[in-house]
């Protein structure tokens, strides 16, 4: 079946303007993450879906990065009044299963990644 | 921080060799799983090791988990230029299973 699916794969945009990515999970998974990789570094966590609610939004880095979900599938975040230091591949990540505080043994939280969008702020 | 965070930064070894990268976190974990990247783009997903588990086995790659240590390294046995890519390793904390923290990558170049 078909995988996550990220577009655009590029962009390229001016300081100042607002940019919107999507993320198209792979159908049936309830989880949904967006992550944020500059040039050579780790993944930064961003936010994430279980469904449609976003019950932890502790890695925006500012009040400019925003996230919805509707329908418990496609994904959009949008970054207004994008900066040059928010330059970096937007990756996101879906997975089959929720797994709650009470954690149960066994269960799979494997994710599956989008191959990304790449921003570029001039 | 509660990153994982590899070591070594970069590796480069000849075919054939095996490689070894190391990660250390810091908070308990519920489990420890293993990323490749290429090309600085989508991660795939090689091994999944559970905080009860102390060592599992993926074809060639095995991985190892000491949590009293708080670290975990992955072997690829038998290299292949094709494994040329950047590690990582990413932890779900205990108390939080749906947030992951990945660490900055352990970038591996195996020369044919």
């Amino acid at each position: 079946g078909a995988g996550v699916s990220q577009s655009p794969s590029n962009k390229v945009t001016e300081k100042g303007k607002d940019v919107e990515l999507r993320c198209d999970p792979i159908s049936g998974h309830t989880a949904l993450y967006w992550y944020r990789q500059s040039l050579g570094q780790g993944l930064e966590f961003l936010i994430y879906f279980q469904g449609n609610s976003a019950p932890d939004k502790s890695g925006l880095p500012s009040d400019r990065f925003s996230a919805e979900r509707t329908g418990g599938s496609v994904s959009t975040l949008t970054i207004q009044r994008t900066q040059q230091e928010d330059s970096a591949v937007y990756l996101c990540a879906s997975s089959l299963r929720h797994i709650g505080a009470s954690g149960r043994a066994g269960q799979y939280n494997e994710q599956f990644f989008g191959p990304g969008t790449r921003l570029t702020v001039l | 921080s509660q990153q994982g965070e590899e070591d070594p930064q970069a590796l480069s070894i000849q075919e054939g060799e095996n490689a070894t990268m190391n990660c250390s976190y810091k908070t308990s974990i519920n489990n420890l799983q293993w990323y490749r990247q290429n090309s600085g783009r989508g991660l795939v997903h090689l091994i999944l090791i559970r905080s009860n588990e102390r060592e599992k086995h993926s074809g060639r790659l095995r991985v190892t988990l000491d949590t009293s240590k708080k670290s975990s390294s992955l072997l690829i046995t038998a290299s292949r230029a094709a494994d040329t890519a950047s590690y990582f390793c990413a932890t779900a904390v205990r108390d939080n299973f749906n947030k992951f923290y990945f660490g900055s990558g352990t970038k591996l170049n195996v020369k044919p």
